[in-house]
């Protein structure tokens, strides 16, 4: 099956640091990912669609400039928190949606990145 | 906002059959049916989606009833590793894309 990788799967980092995340489909091309963020106990929240090689579309809420989001291939996408502060902490989450493979709207799941601001 | 409502949570004793039932009175007529479900601190797995028919795989049966207003995932054999939260989802769109919006899901606990 489509795999997609996150990296790092877990960081810790002081508060007014930044922080990317990698998200990369490994054996698939994807002109579109989408990253979440998922509190405890909680379902995931729809942060971002971002689509190669264009700006990304911000859902209502999200700060453009401090989650960046760069699509600058077919396999690979990244989130930056900027100066990310406590109550950034969250389990954040990339999806890809492969370009020609299988039904246009399946989506698969990345494993998830642990973020802790201290 | 999740077009779909789902028990909170259920709960079911290793080797039988799972049932999650999920409302989707909304759907119209284009839209999916699409089941993942996440085990904790994990990304989301996807399941199995359907339009109309009932469909099957190697994971789980979906069954849609005929006015698609509501449908029902049946794990055949549930495991301990089935323990997860399953999350119902129906597809929404913007600008033409498929975008899966989560609701709170059925956490399903498995056991011995």
């Amino acid at each position: 099956g489509a795999v997609v990788s996150q990296h790092p799967s877990w960081v810790i980092c002081k508060s007014g640091t930044s922080v990317k995340i990698e998200c990369r489909s490994l054996d698939f091309q994807a002109t579109t990912m989408f990253w979440y963020r998922q509190f405890p106990k909680q379902s995931l929240m729809l942060m971002a669609t971002s689509n190669e090689g264009s700006k990304a579309t911000y859902e209502q809420g999200v700060e453009k400039d401090k989650f960046l989001i760069n699509h600058a291939s077919l396999t690979l996408s990244t989130l930056t928190v900027t100066s990310a502060h406590p109550e950034d902490s969250s389990f954040y989450i990339c999806s890809a949606r492969p370009l020609g493979l299988g039904n246009y709207n399946e989506q698969f799941f990345g494993p998830g990145t642990r973020l802790t601001v201290l | 906002d999740a077009k779909t409502t789902q028990p909170t949570s259920m709960d079911c004793a290793e080797g039988r059959a799972a049932n999650l039932p999920c409302n989707h009175s909304t759907i119209s007529g284009n839209e999916y049916v699409y089941w993942y479900r996440q085990i904790h601190s994990q990304g989301p797995q996807y399941i199995i989606h359907g339009l109309k028919n009932n469909e099957t795989n190697e994971m789980a049966s979906l069954i849609i009833t005929e006015d698609r207003k509501s449908s029902t995932l049946i794990l055949p054999h549930a495991t301990l590793r089935d323990t997860a939260v399953y999350y119902c989802i129906v597809s929404s769109t913007s600008g033409g894309s498929y975008i899966p919006t989560f609701g709170r899901g059925t956490s399903l606990i498995v056991h011995p």
